[in-house]
Formats: C-alpha cells, sequence, structure tokens
C-alpha cells in the first residue's frame, strides 16, 4: 500500500459530462501530480500541484482542471467528456518538488470509461 | 525537453531466463533515472533508481546502470519469474526551472510463462 488514495476506481458516464477525480496523497507530502495512462499515449503528465499551488503543467487539456485543497487533497475536474478521454487516472505524491532523486507514490488509479 | 525511449512490448520469457529492457534517454543536465512496476490492477511503484553517472541501481535482482555516454539505464534481471510479469517503465526526473518534473517511457509489458 503507497498510502496514496484515489477514488473512485471506476466511472462510467457518456460524452459531454463532467466528473471530479479525488486524491488524497501519502501522509506528509505536500505534492501532488495528476497522470494519464492510456495504452497508445502510455503515462501522460498532466499537473502538478505543491502545497496548494500549481507549480508544473504537461499536456492537460483546456476542458480538464485541478486543484489542491488546503488539507492537501486534490481534484482533478474533467468536463464535456469524450470518447478519447478513457483512460485511467493516476495520482502520484512526493514530499517536495525540488529534489531530483525523489520517488513518487503512486495511487491505484481510477478508471474512467466514456460511453 | 526531457524524454524516454523504451522498447515495446509484450516481451514474453519463459521462467528463468535472462531479461533486458532497453531504455534511453534525452535530457539537459543531469538527471536522476528510475524504473518503475506496475502490477495488473495496481499503481506504479519505484522499483530502482540512480542518480548520478555509473551509479547501478538494484532491487529483488534486477539492476540498471546509469550510462551518461550512451544515455542508457537498460533494466536486466538474470533469472525471471512468473511473478515478475508486469509492466516496466523507464523515467527521469530533471528539474527544467527548479521545480521536479518526472517524464515517463511508454512502458514494457513483460510475461512470463512457467
Amino acid at each position: 500500500d503507497s498510502g496514496v488514495t484515489q477514488t473512485p476506481k471506476h466511472l462510467i458516464t457518456a460524452t459531454g459530462q463532467r466528473v471530479t477525480l479525488r486524491c488524497s496523497p501519502r501522509s506528509g507530502d505536500l505534492s501532488v501530480y495528476w497522470y494519464q495512462q492510456s495504452l497508445d499515449q502510455g503515462l501522460q503528465f498532466l499537473i502538478q500541484y505543491y502545497n496548494g499551488e500549481e507549480r508544473a503543467k504537461g499536456n492537460i487539456l483546456e476542458r480538464f482542471s485541478a486543484q489542491q485543497f488546503p488539507d492537501l487533497h486534490s481534484e482533478l475536474n474533467l468536463s464535456s467528456l469524450e470518447l478519447g478521454d478513457s483512460a485511467l487516472y493516476f495520482c502520484a505524491s512526493s514530499v517536495a518538488p525540488q529534489t531530483t532523486n525523489e520517488k513518487l507514490f503512486f495511487g491505484s488509479g481510477t478508471q474512467l470509461s466514456v460511453l | 525537453g526531457n524524454s524516454v525511449t523504451q522498447m515495446e512490448g509484450p516481451v514474453t520469457l519463459s521462467e528463468e531466463a535472462f531479461l533486458t529492457i532497453n531504455c534511453t534517454y534525452t535530457a539537459t543536465g543531469y538527471p536522476s533515472l528510475f524504473w518503475y512496476v506496475q502490477y495488473p490492477g495496481e499503481g506504479l511503484q519505484l522499483l530502482l533508481k540512480a542518480t548520478k553517472a555509473d551509479d547501478k541501481g538494484s532491487n529483488k535482482g534486477f539492476e540498471a546502470t546509469y550510462r551518461k555516454e550512451t544515455t542508457s539505464f537498460h533494466l536486466e534481471k538474470g533469472s525471471v519469474q512468473v511473478s515478475d510479469s508486469a509492466v516496466y517503465f523507464c523515467a527521469l526526473s530533471g528539474s527544467p526551472g527548479g521545480y521536479q518534473k518526472v517524464t515517463f517511457g511508454i512502458g514494457t509489458k513483460l510475461q512470463v510463462i512457467p
């Protein structure tokens, strides 16, 4: 058990809808990262938050947004969903963002299916 | 920008066979290099890491050496087991602009058959 909790584990929805994915980082970790994993694209970095503030942005669509709350949990909001958004969404956490040899702790992911 | 290239799978081996999964990278500066493993239905977990040139990371019989001259970090294991069946991700961590950014390869699926 990595200590990172993601809910829900599975989400089935329809095109055009909006969903929210939730992540609770490991106790003591201030940094949260969101990744999207799909068969054709592999693991794509979406966005990172550190202690409530956005720190780095990757290949995140404008339809997607995220935030990190004062209790350090994070939510990823996906709107106007398309079939191509179907993927496994991972959250990861680490203590701090500024050391290059620090490892990430991953949650078990949320499987999103857009029908 | 940073990038990681690793061999596409799936790789199918018999139990006790020798494993090599190739990984090469492109990065500015001196990144740290990692191998993560993802077992079925689970999130990624760190397998091993190396933080500077010529370092060798090792764990659970797996090894990888940070080769700066060839920009490579190939994963090896002398004798694989069925329980090693998983997806393996090569990754690098750099800090452009002072912020840690981890870049992953596409992942290589390993299937070990008895």
